[in-house]
């Protein structure tokens, strides 16, 4: 399967600082990426649909100033927490959608915000 | 009643069973249908996908669809201890349209 990767795996920030969480398409051009979070023996929560060189879609409840989205390339898509609380703290996971109708996800960033 | 339904478990096997975990969904406007195995702390990874009504054999692994009954399979033969993990059924209605998913099914092998 196709391969996505996701940077930082892993960050630990002050509360009210803001961190920028990288996904990658490694093998394929991702015309559409997503981006989700996940809470502790939960499901995959979307919070956004981004197309590449368009703004992103929010979901209902997602603060679009809070989480900001840029798909600036085929094969690039970052999130960026602004201003985190502890509240925000969770696990972020992007994934990529080509031509096809499959969907790769990548390996998830653990925040943790302090 | 939710999109898609899925027994969140936990399903505790014996190494060698076989296991079948599924999901109902409401939505008869879906056909693409998926199955992902995630393992704690990791990003969901790819095991299955199917279009529309069928079945589907990848080694170990079935999927089945019925979209008449609007639901959906995934049979594991021969399970091991590293097929414990979180199996994800997740679905759309047009590729490249955000998935939905099941709240997943966490299975247990044991030796």
């Amino acid at each position: 399967g196709a391969v996505v990767s996701q940077h930082p795996s892993w960050v630990i920030c002050k509360s009210g600082t803001s961190v920028k969480i990288e996904c990658r398409s490694l093998d394929f051009q991702a015309t559409t990426m997503f981006w989700y979070r996940q809470f502790p023996k939960q499901s995959l929560m979307l919070m956004a649909t981004s197309n590449e060189g368009s703004k992103a879609t929010y979901e209902q409840g997602v603060e679009k100033d809070k989480f900001l989205i840029n798909h600036a390339s085929l094969t690039l898509s970052t999130l960026t927490v602004t201003s985190a609380h502890p509240e925000d703290s969770s696990f972020y996971i992007c994934s990529s959608s080509g031509t096809t109708y499959e969907q790769y996800f990548g390996p998830g960033t653990r925040l943790t915000v302090t | 009643q939710k999109e898609v339904e899925q027994d969140p478990g936990p399903l505790s096997v014996p190494e060698g069973a076989i296991v079948s975990l599924n999901c109902t969904y409401s939505n008869s406007a879906f056909q693409y249908f998926m199955w992902y195995r995630q393992y704690s702390r990791k990003g969901p990874e790819l095991l299955m996908y199917t279009y529309s009504s069928g079945n589907k054999e990848d080694g170990r692994f079935t999927a089945q669809v019925d979209k008449s009954s609007k639901y959906i399979s995934l049979f594991i033969r021969d399970s091991q201890p590293s097929d414990s993990a979180t199996y994800l059924c997740a679905m759309n209605d047009q590729a490249g349209t955000a998935l939905i998913f099941g709240k997943g099914t966490t299975l247990s092998v044991s030796s």
